[in-house]
């Protein structure tokens, strides 16, 4: 059975820090996602990582995979307080586009 | 990308009582996907829904308290039935679509149920 573990579950962080969250996965995969969810709302994609070693960033957030290690980083650097959200990563290990996601990391910025 | 739009966005439906959701996409797809999200909690899947054929359910969801119909490539309906509290949920619907950086999995603006 796939296990998709995210970690911190809850990050507390002052503005202007670095931190990085990490998933980690049970099953092979070379497709990882992740998403912002705010409250209320719904999923918004942040990255797809489609092979080992992809890097992709967007503004103050970067995401990394490293198929062999199955870990997924989401870095985040200098923070903001609209970053604070709920981070989640997905793994589809099935190629269909069926997703079993982490349970989620609840960033909170605060000034 | 894709545009998904599901309804209702709300509702508060009443114990034992059943509730469709409907799920339309803009672009033609072949597999649509339903999730559920208890509060406060991830997103778990509960079936994957292709055009044609009946749903494949995963473990610990089943097709009596949860059918789908699947009519074309761009619709797609879940049922919550014989609702309890414990199904107070949001159900999102998604895709993957096509992008220029690769395949993207959209998921839709959820229906948010509350049963009482």
């Amino acid at each position: 059975e796939l296990k998709v573990e995210q970690n911190p579950l809850f990050l507390s962080m002052q503005e202007g820090k670095n931190y990085t969250i990490y998933c980690n996965y049970s099953t092979t995969s070379d497709r990882l996602y992740w998403y912002r969810q705010d409250p209320g709302k719904s999923l918004e994609s942040l990255f797809v990582l489609l092979s080992n070693g992809a890097v992709k960033q967007e503004g103050r957030l970067m995401a990394s995979l490293d198929t062999k290690a199955r870990l997924s980083t989401l870095h985040i650097t200098a923070a903001v307080h609209d970053l604070s959200a709920t981070y989640f990563c997905a793994v589809d290990i099935k190629r269909q586009g069926n997703l079993i996601f982490g349970k989620g990391t609840k960033l909170s910025v605060k000034p | 990308s894709a545009v998904i739009s599901q309804k209702p966005s709300r509702d508060i439906c009443q114990r034992g009582t059943s509730l469709t959701i409907q799920c339309q996409v803009d672009s033609q797809v072949t597999m649509m996907f339903w999730y559920r999200q208890q509060p406060g909690q991830s997103l778990t899947l509960i079936a994957t829904a292709n055009q044609g054929s009946e749903a494949t359910y995963e473990s610990g969801f089943v097709i009596d308290k949860f059918p789908i119909s699947r009519p074309n490539l761009t619709f797609s309906t879940l049922t919550v039935s014989n609702m309890s509290p414990e199904d107070s949920s949001i159900y999102l619907c998604s895709v993957e679509s096509d992008t220029l950086s690769g395949n993207t999995i959209y998921f839709g603006e959820g229906s948010w149920l509350t049963v009482v």
